[in-house]
Parts: structure tokens; C-alpha cells; sequence
């Protein structure tokens, strides 16, 4: 079984601030991590993820995430947020079938 | 490339009527999945197709949802008769395939309230 935890319901941020949003999973086997945006009334859409390889995965949009395996965390970061970056982040996990967090929603503000 | 199609965006129904709602993914994508997003929640995972056949519907309610999707194409996700607790947001999604490493692609979704 595998589950994912997102550590911060809300996060309110200026622009131009950095943002982190924290994901921990669990799992008993190696597993696939993701980062997904949805804006509003929209889908889901994929920011990145870690497959194998380099632990620093960059993706869409400025966005990063890094892969710790002993921490079993996988934790979005952005230098500098735009207006444009308010929305519901998803972190999700998968062996063979994606499970997702609960999300974050990122408010910036002027 | 057309993205993932859903159809209707919204649906307001009374408890106990029944409900329907299509999906059209990617072109040339086997994989198509149904999933469930609860207000304040993440997307579940209702059922996953390849091709025209059931991949998974461990967490389908099967007393009151069914889904199909024909010729390996278009699905259908129907809930007879709906209760309260199924409003939520229907999201459809496909992949080319159906490993853990695939990504998935998410239409629109269609937002149910069951009064």
C-alpha cells in the first residue's frame, strides 16, 4: 500500500517570494513521484517527475522538486511565484496506480 | 493535439436519479481512467481501462457505478441511482500506456451536485 502526505494545506505567498511545498510518502516498494497543477476549473496537468536517475527533477513553469529517499520526501520549489502560479498542487505516488495528496493551494499575492 | 474531452462540465441532479457522463481521451491512448475528486480531497481512482478492458475497479461502488468504454475509445461512467455523498468532480484522464512511470492526461472534469 502507498499513501502520500502534503504537509501544508494553504500556503500564501507574495510575488516574486520563493515557495516550497512539502510531500511525504510511503511505500513498501520503489515507487514513481509526481507533481500535478490544476488551476481553476481546469484538469490536472503535469508539473514533473521522478522516474530514476538525478534526484533534482526540473520541470514546466520554473518549477523543481527533490527526490530524498531516506526522508521518503519529493518537495516542490519555485524561486520566484508569479500571479499566474496561484492554484491546487497535487503530489502523488505511483507503483502501478496513482494515489494523490490531499493538495496545496497556492495563493500569491500582490 | 486535442486534449482529453468531457461532457456535460456541469450536472445538478436529485438523490436517487441517475446520472451520466463521456469522456473522449487522446487519440491513440489505450489507457483511459475515471476518478473521483471529492471538495478539499485528491482525485480516486474509480477504474482504469486498456483498451476496452478493465484494467482495475477495486474502488468502483459497483452497486451504483458502472462505466464502459467501447471499441476502446469513448467511456461512459454512470451512477443509478446517485446519493449525496457522489457530488464531486468526475475527472477522466488517459496515458499511452499503463505503466506506474506513464503520465496521464486530465480533461476538463465534470462538476456533479446531488441535492
Amino acid at each position: 500500500a502507498q499513501s502520500v502526505t502534503q504537509l501544508d494545506s494553504q500556503v500564501p505567498v507574495f510575488e516574486e517570494a520563493p515557495v516550497e511545498l512539502r510531500c511525504n510518502y510511503s511505500s513498501s516498494v520503489s515507487v514513481y513521484l509526481f507533481w500535478y497543477v490544476q488551476y481553476p476549473n481546469q484538469g490536472l496537468q503535469l508539473l514533473l517527475k521522478y522516474l530514476s536517475g538525478s534526484t533534482l527533477v526540473k520541470g514546466i513553469n520554473g518549477f523543481e522538486a527533490e527526490f530524498n529517499k531516506s526522508q521518503t520526501s519529493f518537495h516542490l520549489r519555485k524561486p520566484s511565484v508569479h500571479i499566474s502560479d496561484t492554484a491546487e498542487y497535487f503530489c502523488a505516488v505511483s507503483d502501478y496506480k496513482l494515489s494523490f495528496g490531499a493538495g496545496t493551494t497556492v495563493t500569491v499575492r500582490a | 493535439e486535442a486534449g482529453v474531452a468531457q461532457s456535460p462540465r456541469y450536472k445538478i441532479i436529485e438523490k436517487r436519479q441517475s446520472v451520466a457522463f463521456w469522456c473522449n481521451p487522446i487519440s491513440g491512448h489505450a489507457t483511459l481512467y475515471w476518478y473521483q475528486q471529492i471538495l478539499g480531497q485528491g482525485p480516486k481512482l474509480l477504474i482504469q481501462f486498456q483498451n476496452n478492458g478493465v484494467v482495475d475497479d477495486s474502488q468502483l461502488p459497483k452497486d451504483r457505478f458502472s462505466a464502459e468504454r467501447l471499441k476502446g475509445v469513448d467511456s461512459t461512467l454512470k451512477i443509478q441511482p446517485a446519493k449525496l455523498e457522489d457530488s464531486a468532480v468526475y475527472l477522466c484522464a488517459s496515458s499511452s500506456g499503463t505503466g506506474g512511470q506513464e503520465t496521464q492526461y486530465f480533461g476538463p472534469g465534470t462538476r456533479l451536485l446531488v441535492l
